[in-house]
């Protein structure tokens, strides 16, 4: 039972322009979301998250969005630059209880010059 | 201030040994939680220790056990591996007071033959 789903497992964007990475989840008692970058023979580096109470966080060229009803949150990263290819991670959690962190299978963008 | 640290880097065991790995948690951090990634995977959630007591598990059998010490290290033990344990192991530490943001080590790629 995947809970967390990214259904691109690659995506290829030019360097400048926006990348746009996708994760869909379908436990309702998630309230808090992340997403993690990582690079080969390193751990996952937190990069961004959100609450459930709202539908944007913005942090420099990374803003994550998040639609409740449809259960779905998006990654952007604006201007793209060739040190953002890596695998991305989306990640849920409830924020009550054990800090379990649920991941998706991973998005792996790479980045054009 | 010092980032989450995990040793070994690589092991190689045979099936049915066991094994030990340990994770030094960030500073300031009290809550340690221990993932396994297979390749082309999402990290998956084992268990999580917050006051050297088991604070959640995942879907793992018994033989995958934990420990954490007073200074907030911790260890993941293995007992009968077999060959499906191959994978990398994460460490990730997190403030139990603050949001769900967790921060991993590099990991400990284990692979058993």
């Amino acid at each position: 039972d995947q809970q967390v789903k990214q259904n691109s497992p690659s995506l290829s964007v030019q360097e400048g322009r926006i990348s746009i990475l996708n994760c869909d989840y379908t436990n309702s008692m998630f309230d808090y979301f992340l997403w993690y970058k990582k690079y080969p023979a390193e751990g996952p580096t937190f990069l961004i998250s959100i609450s459930s109470i709202k539908d944007k966080n913005e942090d420099g060229r990374f803003t994550v969005f998040l639609n409740k009803s449809a259960k779905h949150l998006s990654l952007h990263i604006v201007p793209s630059q060739p040190g953002d290819s890596a695998v991305y991670f989306c990640a849920a959690s409830a924020l009550r209880g054990a800090q379990k962190l649920v991941f998706g299978q991973g998005t792996r963008l790479t980045i054009n010059p | 201030e010092t980032g989450v640290t995990q040793s070994p880097t690589h092991l190689i065991k045979t099936r049915g040994q066991q094994v030990t790995l340990r994770c030094s948690s960030q500073s300031g951090h009290n809550t340690v939680s221990w993932y396994q990634q297979a390749l082309g995977q999402g990290p998956q959630f084992i268990f999580q220790y917050y006051r050297e007591e088991e604070n959640g598990r995942g879907n793992f059998p018994p033989r995958f056990s934990g420990l954490q010490f007073p200074n907030y290290s911790s260890e993941l033990n293995v007992n009968a591996l077999e060959l499906d344990d191959s994978a990398l192991y994460l460490c990730a530490s997190s403030s139990w007071t603050g949001g769900n943001e967790q921060f991993f080590g590099p990991g400990t790629r284990l692979t058993v033959l």
